[in-house]
């Protein structure tokens, strides 16, 4: 147990439609990662925060936004959903940012219908 | 811009004999590398991190890597494979500023008995 915890484990949905992934990072851990996972693109960075502030944005699509809270939690937003953006939505969080390790939920399984 | 390279997708051994998953890597400084590794229907963990200490690594459950600068390698090996090691492993760098993980795209690694 990595101790990021990650909510739903499992997400169905229609396309066309908005969710919403949560993310608790371990406890004392400032940064929050999100990764997304798919069979055709591997795994891919999408976006960090430090500290409720963005840091740095990878291959983020305009429609998916995220933010971190006062206490730390991170929600990944995903909104006009098309088939392609099913996949495993991972968080991960560390201390701080840089060449710290990275601990890693168990994901969120997003399928688009 | 960093990048790693993982030669094999799929990697087939019996249980008892050693085991090499190979990764090199694109960097234009001495980059941070992790292996990663995910078993089925899990998160990632973390397996073992260089970060410009010991070119040799050991990491959890008997794995280790070398990091070779001169080949820009950072294969990961074990002596003995085990049936819990079937799984699929990410070699992964990081940039030293934002911190974000840049991965391969995985080995599968089966164990035959």
């Amino acid at each position: 147990d990595s101790g990021v915890t990650q909510t739903p484990k499992h997400l169905i949905t229609a396309t066309g439609q908005r969710v919403t992934l949560r993310c608790s990072p371990r406890s004392g851990d400032l940064s929050v990662y999100w990764y997304q996972q798919s069979l055709d693109q591997g795994l891919q960075f999408l976006i960090q925060y430090y500290n409720g502030e963005e840091r740095a944005k990878g291959n983020i699509l305009e429609r998916f936004s995220a933010q971190q809270f006062p206490d730390l939690h991170s929600e990944l937003n995903l909104s006009s959903l098309e088939l392609g953006d099913s996949a495993l939505y991972f968080c991960a969080s560390s201390a701080a940012s840089g060449e710290d390790t990275q601990y890693f939920g168990p994901g969120t399984r997003l399928t688009v219908l | 811009a960093q990048s790693v390279t993982q030669l094999d997708s799929h990697v087939s051994v019996s249980e008892g004999t050693p085991v090499l998953l190979r990764c090199n890597y694109s960097s234009s400084y001495s980059p941070s590398l992790f292996w990663y590794v995910q078993h089925p229907n899990k998160g990632l963990q973390l397996l073992l991190k260089y970060t410009s200490a010991a070119t040799l690594v050991k990491g959890i459950n008997g794995f280790e890597a070398e990091f070779k600068k001169s080949e820009t390698s950072f294969h990961l090996t074990k002596p003995s494979a085990h049936m819990s090691d079937a799984a699929e492993y990410f070699c992964v760098v990081t940039p030293l500023v934002s911190g974000n993980l840049i991965f391969g795209k995985g080995t599968k690694l089966s164990v035959k008995p």
